[in-house]
């Protein structure tokens, strides 16, 4: 069975500085691996995914994340953290075997700090 | 594209009652998921269809949790009787066909309490 965990409850990071979400997952087969972002009162939103490809990917907002395979790590990234971007994200796997059962992470909740 | 609809966007309601939500998927999209989220408990996934069947439905937690999808455009989730720790963001979301690897999009949540 397919899980996924963030260490973290919460991070802090000033604004202008990276900001790093970590998320760490375990599946059978090959994962696919995506990040969302809820703020207050809201739905989920899509940020970015790992299919296939490369290590890297690129998502909405200026996000990235990097797939590793051998860390089993997906963790989130941003270069220069906004205070808008303050939310709760959530890290989820799906196993490429397992059909479309998708499963969240606890998330973590990221404060950006003016 | 409207998105995934959801309603009622909030819901009280008395212990024993029965509650029945909706949820209108993306059309077009022939995989629908019901998750709940809670403080405890985090997000979970209750059940999801494919093409208005259910493949899964290991995380519905009692018999008092139903939920149906009639045709494509629709599905309901059903509480009853209602309890109040049954109080929680109910999500349905929803994605396209084919490729497994495909992105659930969620709508707004509805968002029930039980007294």
């Amino acid at each position: 069975a397919q899980s996924v965990a963030q260490p973290e409850d919460q991070v802090n990071v000033a604004e202008g500085n990276p900001l790093t979400v970590k998320c760490t997952y375990s599946v059978s087969g090959n994962p696919y691996l995506f990040w969302y972002v809820q703020y207050p009162n809201r739905g989920l939103q899509f940020l970015l995914k790992y299919i296939t490809g490369d290590n890297l990917v690129k998502g909405s907002y200026g996000f990235e994340a990097e797939f590793n395979k051998s860390q089993t790590s997906f963790h989130l990234k941003k270069p220069s953290a906004l205070v808008s971007d303050s939310a709760l994200y959530f890290c989820a796997v799906r196993d490429e075997t397992g059909g479309f059962k998708t499963i969240f992470g606890a998330g973590t909740r990221l404060f950006v700090k003016a | 594209d409207a998105g995934v609809i959801q309603s009622p966007r909030h819901e009280v309601t008395e212990m024993g009652q029965e509650v029945t939500l909706r949820c209108k998927p993306i059309s077009g999209h022939d995989y629908l998921f019901w998750y709940r989220q809670t403080m405890m408990r985090g997000l979970e996934l209750l059940i999801y269809f494919n093409n208005n069947v259910p493949i899964d439905d290991s995380g519905m937690p009692e018999d008092r949790f139903s939920a149906k999808m009639p045709n494509a455009s629709f599905s309901t989730l059903k509480i009853q009787p209602s309890e109040p720790r049954d109080s929680a963001v109910y999500f349905c979301a929803s994605s396209g066909q084919g490729f497994s690897g495909n992105t659930i999009y969620f709508g707004e949540g509805s968002w029930l309490t039980v007294v």
